[in-house]
């Protein structure tokens, strides 16, 4: 069992749709999580940055960690086509800084 | 733009050969790590410098090896190539303060024919 799961999809969903992004874990350790935003062939972009459990709100973007369930998600409200890309969950805390990611999720919107 | 930047962006070499990837962090930052993705092992954790010292370590191959210089910057070093090694090769840096938020650079796609 990998120590992060997301589900790959791809997610399709309509222009102006609230998407919703999940990842679960496994280590109890974890203590920060973080979402990253990835365009085909380009580095990862930090889009949010959770330390322990609670909602975090910038823009469009939700972020919310259950340390209790072991479950995090992003929330991206009035979705747009310029948010097709892949979105990855990491999470850390146990060893150093070392980032455990997801397998990352493809998001499609539609126009 | 991140404020990380890497060279090359691409490489293609051969098997059995040797290849050196640069990074620089962001002004300011101390933490440097290496992170390589395939498409069969997504993003994985290779090793983390602070300040020129070896911090933390993931599965990273005893043919790659990496330093931190006194100015910063990074250089990852892969050795004796294998098929299995081409990838994209990423470098992150991190706040000298907070030390969590990690930021990547554009990565380096290496090619191993």
């Amino acid at each position: 069992q990998k120590e992060v799961e997301q589900d790959p999809g791809p997610l399709s969903v309509p222009e102006g749709a609230i998407v919703s992004l999940n990842c679960t874990y496994s280590n109890s350790a974890f203590q920060y999580f973080m979402w990253y935003r990835q365009y085909s062939r380009k580095g990862p972009e930090l889009l949010m940055y959770t330390y322990s459990s609670g909602n975090k709100e910038d823009g469009r973007f939700t972020a919310q960690v259950d340390k209790s369930s072991k479950y995090i998600s992003l929330f991206i409200r009035d979705s747009q086509p310029s948010d097709s890309a892949t979105y990855l969950c990491a999470m850390g805390g146990e060893y150093g800084n070392k980032l455990v990611f997801g397998a990352g999720t493809i998001l499609r919107v539609k126009s | 733009d991140s404020g990380v930047t890497q060279t090359p962006k691409h490489l293609i070499t051969a098997t059995g050969q040797r290849v050196t990837l640069r990074c620089s962090p962001r002004s300011g930052d101390l933490s440097v790590y290496w992170y390589q993705q395939s498409l069969d092992q997504g993003l994985q954790f290779l090793i983390q410098y602070y300040n020129g010292e070896e911090r933390a370590k993931g599965n990273i191959l005893e043919r790659f090896s990496a330093q931190q210089f006194p100015d910063l910057h990074s250089e990852l070093n892969l050795s004796s190539l294998e098929l299995g090694d081409s990838a994209l090769y990423f470098c992150a840096s991190s706040p000298a303060t907070s030390g969590n938020e990690q930021f990547f650079g554009p990565g380096t796609r290496l090619t191993v024919l």
